[in-house]
């Protein structure tokens, strides 16, 4: 079994939609979470990090529920920009897991 | 501030062949981890290092070596290359070892092609 699943997509979705996504994870003593971007032939960079509370970041909201090892990501009202693939991350001790990443394209 | 900077940026290596990849920190940073990523999937762990000691090693065979130098740059050495080793190559630092939370600052990446 993979460390961490998701979502494969691709998700194409039209401006202004939402879309959302999951991912799941294997190891229930994993500490900490976040969802990254990763822009076409680009390095990843951090969106946002995961709490058990669910948190938001303008646009984007992440859920976390450890009892059920699933994260989730809400983008809402998409925008052009938001096109990329997000890649879902587990912190193990010393490493970062990802998943295969959830592919998203926003049309005009 | 200069953020991790990786090189070369791009590399083609015929099978068999060995090549060394660079790796320099964000300053102030004493960790670095390497990882790979080959084409549709996400990046896989490698290495980490910390303070110039290997701190974690992945599932990669031993033909995947790293160090890390006084100044916490760091070179990452794949002999005998094998066609499945065309990646992208990244590496990630941190200011301290890999805790919970800590972000890592991925450099661009080395794109590396076996033929």
């Amino acid at each position: 079994r993979k460390e961490v699943e998701q979502d494969p997509g691709p998700f194409n979705v039209p401006e202004g939609a939402t879309v959302a996504f999951n991912c799941t994870y294997s190891n229930s003593a994993s500490q900490s979470f976040f969802w990254y971007r990763q822009d076409c032939r680009k390095e990843p960079k951090l969106l946002m990090s995961v709490y058990s509370s669910g948190n938001e970041d303008g646009r984007f909201t992440a859920q976390l529920n450890r009892a059920s090892q699933y994260i989730s990501l809400l983008i809402r009202d998409s925008k052009l920009s938001d096109s990329a693939t997000y890649l879902c991350v587990v912190n193990d001790d010393y490493k970062l897991s990802f998943g295969a990443g959830t592919t998203v394209t926003v049309r005009a | 501030d200069a953020g991790v900077t990786q090189s070369p940026t791009h590399l083609i290596k015929t099978r068999g062949q060995q090549v060394t990849l660079r790796c320099s920190p964000i300053s102030g940073h004493k960790s670095v981890s390497w990882y790979q990523q080959v084409l549709g999937q996400g990046p896989q762990f490698i290495f980490q290092y910390y303070e110039k000691e290997e701190r974690g090693r992945g599932n990669f065979p031993d033909r995947f070596s790293a160090r890390q130098f006084p100044n916490y740059s760091s070179e990452l050495n794949v002999n005998a290359l094998l066609l499945g080793d065309s990646a992208l190559y990244l590496c990630a630092s941190s200011p301290i070892v890999r805790q919970p939370g800590t972000e890592a600052f991925f450099g661009q990446g080395t794109r590396l092609t076996v033929v």
